[in-house]
């Protein structure tokens, strides 16, 4: 029933390390996306995906790298981690809302994953 | 480039007062979409609402009102009698069309209603 659901939930890993958070959507939307929170509350978009092809890249480290192998999922991977990447990470789809210039995605986000790194 | 302030980081107010929550956006669109989300204590994001820069009605639901003023690029958020359970962190956010379409948010406020 759970519209997007990222898994972990939770994740704590050392310094260095690679790991991947999930995400999944069951609404049928083309579009997803990752947002990172950091300490601060500030919530900044990363990566914008639609029909599995790349379309916001937002001044990301290489070290992140998205990853969706269908429309429903978009995962990330997080190579070499490090301090700094503590943070909350949401996961959002979205649909057009209306065709042409005014179109706007109205976006269902996930429950988020807290990282953190230490 | 787009941008939104929220110029308060926390307020603080006692149960039952109105409280207000400020939001002044920076775009070169000519259409474009104004939000507000919650984010409560346990940390999921909550829409509340969606305000299209055509649209400057005023908007009320329950205790919740926006007042959308587009001479002065704000968008404004106001929680009338409020209570414990609206202590959160609000975010306003603003996104341009199309597919490629963003949310940008601003810094939030967080509110904290005590009895």
């Amino acid at each position: 029933d759970t519209a997007v659901s990222q898994t972990p939930k939770y994740l704590v890993t050392q310094m260095g390390n690679d790991k991947s958070i999930k995400c999944e959507q069951n609404l049928g939307h083309d579009t997803m996306y990752w947002y990172k929170q950091d300490s601060k509350k500030f919530l900044k978009i990363m990566f914008s995906y639609n029909n599995k092809e790349l379309i916001i890249n937002e001044t990301v480290p290489n070290r992140f790298s998205p990853k969706s192998p269908d429309k429903a999922h978009l995962n990330l991977h997080i190579n070499s981690l490090e301090l700094g990447d503590s943070a909350v990470y949401f996961c959002a789809s979205s649909r057009p809302t209306s065709g042409g210039a005014s179109a706007y995605n109205e976006q269902f986000f996930g429950p988020g994953t807290r990282l953190t790194v230490l | 480039a787009q941008k939104v302030t929220q110029a308060q980081t926390e307020i603080s107010v006692v149960e039952k007062e109105d409280v207000t929550l400020d939001c002044v956006y920076e775009t070169r669109d000519t259409t474009y979409y104004l939000f507000w989300y919650k984010q409560p204590p346990s940390g999921e994001l909550v829409f509340l609402i969606r305000r299209n820069s055509f649209d400057e009605q005023n908007e009320i639901s329950g205790r919740y009102s926006w007042n959308f003023q587009k001479s002065t690029s704000s968008f404004n958020f106001t929680i009338t009698a409020s209570q414990v359970v609206d202590s959160a962190v609000y975010f306003c956010a603003l996104s341009d069309t199309g597919t490629a379409s963003k949310l940008t948010f601003g810094t939030g406020t967080r509110l904290q209603v005590t009895l």
